[in-house]
């Protein structure tokens, strides 16, 4: 099992519309998570980390769910420069100081007019 | 302030040519990262430095891949030897001096090697 599962894609959504990824990690001792984007093979940039008491950023919302292993990322109102890929990103361990975390491999979204 | 700042964007080599990356960290940041991204796929760690020691190193490969972020100037990534198959996105971040797991990371534009 990978460490990090995501459904690669790609959701193909109308702008307007709402729509949630899940992501799925195998190590139940995992710190931290994050949500990051990415365009087109461009840098990584963070969306946001995730809580355990879920956290909301405008019209992104995360939620982390300890018990079942997964995090998700919720995107209301879907604009077309929400179309990116969404990487999740999960902190196996705190590895004695540093953030050796683990990338998934991407979720793709694209916003269709 | 400054990004990371990563050279060069694009690199080409031919194979069996040497192949050296830099990454220049953000100002005040003393932890690099350096990252491998494969077509299609998620990226990878690769090696974690702090100036002039190299902490973990347990995603590099183990031949013809080093690393190195020596006390002045940038961190490098070297591959000898270049095969196709290390055709990727290379990408180097940087954070600071960790005090909270949450710390985020920082990253450079990448350095997009192509092996011909």
């Amino acid at each position: 099992r990978k460490e990090v599962e995501q459904d690669p894609g790609p959701f193909n959504v109308p702008e307007g519309a709402t729509v949630a990824f899940n992501c799925t990690y195998s190590n139940s001792a995992s710190q931290s998570f994050f949500w990051y984007r990415q365009d087109c093979r461009k840098e990584p940039k963070l969306l946001m980390s995730v809580y355990s008491s879920g956290n909301e950023d405008g019209r992104f919302t995360a939620q982390l769910n300890r018990a079942s292993q997964y995090i998700s990322l919720l995107i209301r109102d879907s604009k077309l420069s929400d179309s990116a890929t969404y990487l999740c990103v999960v902190n196996p361990s705190y590895s004695g100081g540093y953030q050796k975390v683990t990338f998934g491999i991407g979720t793709k979204l694209q916003v269709i007019p | 302030n400054a990004g990371v700042m990563q050279n060069p964007r694009h690199l080409v080599r031919r194979r069996g040519q040497e192949a050296r990356l830099r990454c220049s960290p953000m100002k005040g940041h003393s932890h690099v990262y350096w990252y491998r991204q494969l077509p299609e796929e998620g990226l990878k760690f690769m090696v974690y430095l702090q100036k002039e020691n190299i902490i973990d190193e347990s995603g590099m490969p183990k031949e013809r891949f080093s690393a190195e972020f020596p006390k002045e100037g940038p961190s490098i990534l070297r591959i000898q030897q270049v095969v196709r198959g290390d055709s990727a996105a290379y990408f180097c971040a940087s954070s600071p001096r960790l005090r909270d797991r949450n710390e985020k990371l920082f990253f450079g534009s990448g350095t997009q090697l192509s092996v011909l």
